[in-house]
């Protein structure tokens, strides 16, 4: 089945530096990839999202890039603020159905 | 939110007894979802439902089933709690547009005494 790795686990920014997270996955087959922001004690809300016809999405502060050939999908946060500290999922679909498999999370901190 | 409900949204129990959670939704969407959260595992598929009566396994089904009799309901059931199924318990659906993505419920946090 499908295998999803993400680093780091955490990662500490100063407020307005950018911050990436990557995550690779195993499976050839998988085409969507989504990104969730969890913050403390809430369910995981979906941020953004990208398909695997596409090698790079944005939206507003964030973006996805996805280099199909090595397999790995990354997000990118610039111009960090105190309100994007939160845990962060990336996901893949595996081919052929409709489960998600998720990332172990990173917890990103922005420090003032 | 979706229309996602999930009831209780805390509970304490004692191994070995049974447990059910809810999920409701007010959508009629096709696809739901049952996961578990827990530190430095993410989110983890236990089983889902493409369907009334259509349901299968995911990646960590052992010592739960489940349930779909009506299109709004999914309920999960721990035939006999053990304290290793302490953790948060989201449900989610898939909207169907676009058709792969997920939201999620508000979650269900159960303590295994």
């Amino acid at each position: 089945g499908e295998n999803v790795e993400q680093h780091p686990s955490t990662l500490s920014v100063q407020e307005g530096d950018s911050a990436v997270i990557k995550c690779t996955y195993s499976d050839s087959a998988s085409n969507y990839f989504p990104w969730y922001k969890q913050e403390l004690g809430k369910r995981p809300q979906l941020i953004i999202d990208i398909r695997s016809n596409v090698g790079e999405k944005k939206d507003q502060r964030i973006a996805v890039t996805l280099n199909k050939t090595a397999k790995h999908f990354s997000l990118h946060i610039t111009e960090t603020q105190p309100e994007d500290s939160a845990v962060y999922f990336c996901a893949a679909l595996t081919g052929g159905g409709n489960k998600l498999t998720f990332g172990t999370g990173t917890q990103l901190k922005v420090e003032l | 939110d979706a229309g996602i409900t999930q009831s209780p949204r805390h509970k304490v129990t004692e191994t070995g007894t049974p447990v059910t959670l809810r999920c409701h939704q007010t959508e009629n969407h096709r696809y739901m979802y049952w996961y578990r959260q827990d530190p430095g595992h993410g989110l983890r598929l236990i089983h889902y439902s493409y369907g009334v009566k259509d349901t299968d396994k995911g990646e960590v089904s052992d010592g739960y089933s489940v349930s779909r009799s009506k299109t709004e309901d999914f309920l999960l059931t721990l035939e006999s709690a053990t304290s290793s199924q302490t953790s948060v318990y989201f449900c989610a659906i898939n909207t169907g547009s676009p058709r792969e993505t997920q939201y999620f419920g508000p979650g269900t946090r159960l303590l295994v005494l």
